[in-house]
């Protein structure tokens, strides 16, 4: 079965630093990988995704994710984090074996921004 | 366009009442998806809807859920008899196909919560 994996529960950075989030997925095809923000209170918007091709994929805010197949990894990076970035950040693999793009969450990595 | 409609987006129910969750896809998707987050967890796939039809529920808990997605309306999620054990925030998305290739688009949800 498919699953998810985020190792760091909490990760604080400073504003201004980079950030990295693990993410590793249990999958035993292509996966097609994806990276959530959850801002409190709100809904969960799509930062970027990955299905095939280039394996560092740009997204939206400045992040980007790089797909590493041989560590079974699809890591969330941004080189200089800003205090709006605090939420917290889910990494889901979609589940295509279903016929339909079931999503498959990790347990999400709540990221504070010191100043 | 104004993306996926949750309503309402808080509900309280006591012990043994019923919980109705209303989702408004996003203008021009005919697939619907419900998935629902614990506590401190991320987010669980319940069902996936097209109009009139329920194509797969593995998610769905065997009692006292239920779901539908009618020709005209909303997607309802129901849930019967709750009890504290239902407390959690429900999250529906949409999406144009199927695939979900083109990115799936997250509500921001309904929070119920048990008394």
């Amino acid at each position: 079965a498919q699953s998810v994996t985020q190792p760091d529960i909490h990760i604080t950075v400073s504003e201004g630093a980079s950030l990295e989030l693990r993410c590793n997925y249990s999958y035993g095809a292509t996966p097609y990988l994806f990276w959530y923000v959850q801002s409190p209170g709100q809904g969960l918007q799509l930062l970027l995704k990955y299905f095939s091709g280039d394996t560092l994929v740009q997204g939206i805010k400045g992040f980007e994710a790089e797909f590493k197949r041989s560590q079974s990894s699809f890591n969330l990076r941004k080189p200089s984090v800003h205090w709006s970035d605090a939420a917290e950040y889910f990494c889901a693999v979609g589940a295509q074996n279903t016929g339909f793009q079931k999503l498959v969450f990790g347990t999400g990595t709540r990221l504070l921004v010191s100043p | 366009n104004a993306g996926v409609m949750q309503n309402p987006r808080h509900l309280v129910r006591r012990r043994g009442q019923e919980a109705r969750l209303r989702c408004s896809p996003m203008k021009g998707h005919s697939h619907v998806y419900w998935y629902r987050q614990l506590p401190e967890e991320g987010l669980k796939f319940m069902v996936y809807l097209q109009k009139e039809n329920i194509i797969d529920e593995s998610g769905m808990p065997k009692e006292r859920f239920s779901a539908e997605f009618p020709k005209e309306g909303p997607s309802i999620l129901r849930i019967q008899q709750v009890v504290r054990g239902d407390s959690a925030a429900y999250f529906c998305a949409s999406s144009s196909d199927k695939t979900g290739n083109y990115g799936y688009t997250f509500g921001s949800g309904t929070r119920l919560t048990v008394v």
